[in-house]
């Protein structure tokens, strides 16, 4: 059974840069074509898609958040990670790692972690 | 990129049938049959009821449907039952290689 585990700082400071990553057990993250996502929603809010990224390197990113964000895959440690600079209070959110139910595809999550909090503050 | 657009609530005593609505563009929904349905209960993570438009994951009830025309998506529940009640998001793949959710529409079981 495929899970996924994010990790990381549950509060990061204004101006600075936002690092989580997503733990991939029961399954090999490069082992097929399936992409790999981050998520968030900030409290009270809908879902806002990050980016994505297959194994070989290949990534895709929202328009509003690209110029801040990097998502990066290390296949040995089978974990693929977000990081997200300049965060602000907007940028607090629940972050989940996930991943489609088919593969070649960045859309139809089905396998998702149980997220993580991180809240923007001093 | 824009969100999709879902009502912000629809409700249904136990029994009925509802449908959800939601509406893009030619660059996203009706562009694609990359469209997926998610429940989301409070406190929980999003579960993945509906993929490429209609395509039901296993362990899906088949109370649960998607179609397409056009722009817009439709989720429908049938049967509606207590523990359909939870907010419900709509994604489309988009003509720019990103993803886009839509703004969430929250079922009530009346």
């Amino acid at each position: 059974q495929l899970l996924l585990q994010e990790s990381g700082p549950g509060l990061v400071k204004p101006s600075e840069t936002l690092s989580l990553t997503c733990t991939v057990s029961g399954g090999s993250i490069s082992s097929s074509s399936y992409s790999w996502g981050w998520i968030r929603q900030p409290p009270g809010k809908g879902l806002e898609w990050i980016g994505s990224i297959y194994y070989s390197g290949s990534t895709y990113y929202n328009p509003s958040l690209k110029s801040r964000v990097s998502i990066s895959v290390d296949t040995s440690k089978n974990q693929f990670s977000l990081k997200l600079s300049s965060v602000t209070a907007a940028d607090t959110a629940v972050y989940y790692c996930a991943r489609p139910a088919t593969t070649g595809v960045i859309d139809g999550f089905t396998t998702w972690g149980q997220g993580t909090m991180v809240t923007v503050s001093s | 990129q824009s969100a999709l657009t879902q009502p912000a609530s629809v409700s249904g005593s136990p029994g009925q049938s509802i449908t959800i609505s939601c509406t893009g563009t030619s660059s996203d929904v009706g562009g694609y049959n990359y469209v997926s349905w998610y429940q989301q209960h409070p406190g929980k993570a999003p579960k993945l009821m509906i993929y490429e438009v209609s395509n039901r994951p296993s362990g899906v009830s088949n109370r649960f449907s998607g179609s397409k025309s056009g722009n817009m998506a439709s989720l429908t529940i049938s049967g509606l039952q207590a523990e359909d009640e939870a907010d419900y998001y709509c994604s489309s793949y988009t003509s720019s290689n990103t993803q886009v959710f839509g703004s969430g529409t929250k079922v009530t079981v009346l």
